[in-house]
């Protein structure tokens, strides 16, 4: 079955660097993404990677995969406070539905 | 300003009512998907429709309908019979079954008292 694993929390100060790490079981995915949450509020779209990349960068967002290893992280350069949020990583696959696996999420603080 | 409505952004209904949530997009897409959020948890699916007059169960469908008579609207009714309903409610939008990025409403917070 499907499974998507993420670490509940992480703290950095501002200007550091943040890495989110996400793993999944599902050797069929094809797409993982990256989304955030703020409090109260929907989902946003980050950026996402098709299966065969190794990684993706856009502006202050770099996401690594490693096949291999079913591992996926995102990488926010100088963050900001306004970052703080919840990010889930999710995974879908070429068949059926279509619809997104999440992860539990990753609460992210950044301290100024 | 195109995307995607929910509506109310909080409700409230008294144990073994029930209630039905609204989705809107403006998008012109043809999937559109319903997802629980709990706290500490990611989304699981509960309903998605692929075209109008379409829909499927999704992972948690017990004590949920749907329904897609028009492209833009996929409201979701959460009935009697689903436990424990309280939760907040996502719903979301693709080009087609096979677009990979999903457009998020804004959520509804339904309380069950």
């Amino acid at each position: 079955g499907e499974d998507v694993e993420q670490s509940l929390f992480l703290s950095v100060r501002e200007g550091d660097s943040s890495v989110i790490n996400c793993t999944y079981t599902d050797s069929s995915s094809t797409y993982l993404y990256w989304y955030k949450q703020e409090p109260g509020a929907g989902l946003q779209l980050l950026t996402y990677i098709f299966s065969n990349m190794d990684m993706k960068q856009d502006q202050r967002l770099t996401v690594l995969l490693n096949k291999k290893d079913k591992h996926l992280s995102l990488r926010i350069a100088d963050t900001q406070t306004g970052d703080s949020a919840i990010y889930f990583c999710a995974e879908s696959t070429d068949t059926g539905r279509r619809a997104l696996t999440f992860g539990s999420g990753t609460r992210l603080q950044v301290q100024p | 300003d195109g995307g995607i409505t929910q509506s109310p952004k909080y409700l409230f209904r008294k144990e073994g009512q029930n209630v039905t949530l609204s989705c809107e997009q403006n998008l012109n897409h043809d999937a559109m998907y319903w997802y629980r959020q709990d706290p500490g948890q990611g989304l699981r699916l509960i309903y998605y429709s692929q075209i109008v007059n379409d829909f499927q169960k999704g992972d948690i469908a017990e004590g949920y309908s749907v329904s897609r008579e028009k492209k833009e609207s996929f409201p979701l009714t959460v009935t009697s019979a689903q436990k424990n309903p309280t939760a907040f409610y996502l719903c979301a939008s693709s080009i087609d079954i096979t677009g990979q990025e999903q457009f998020f409403g804004p959520g509804t917070r339904l309380t069950v008292l």
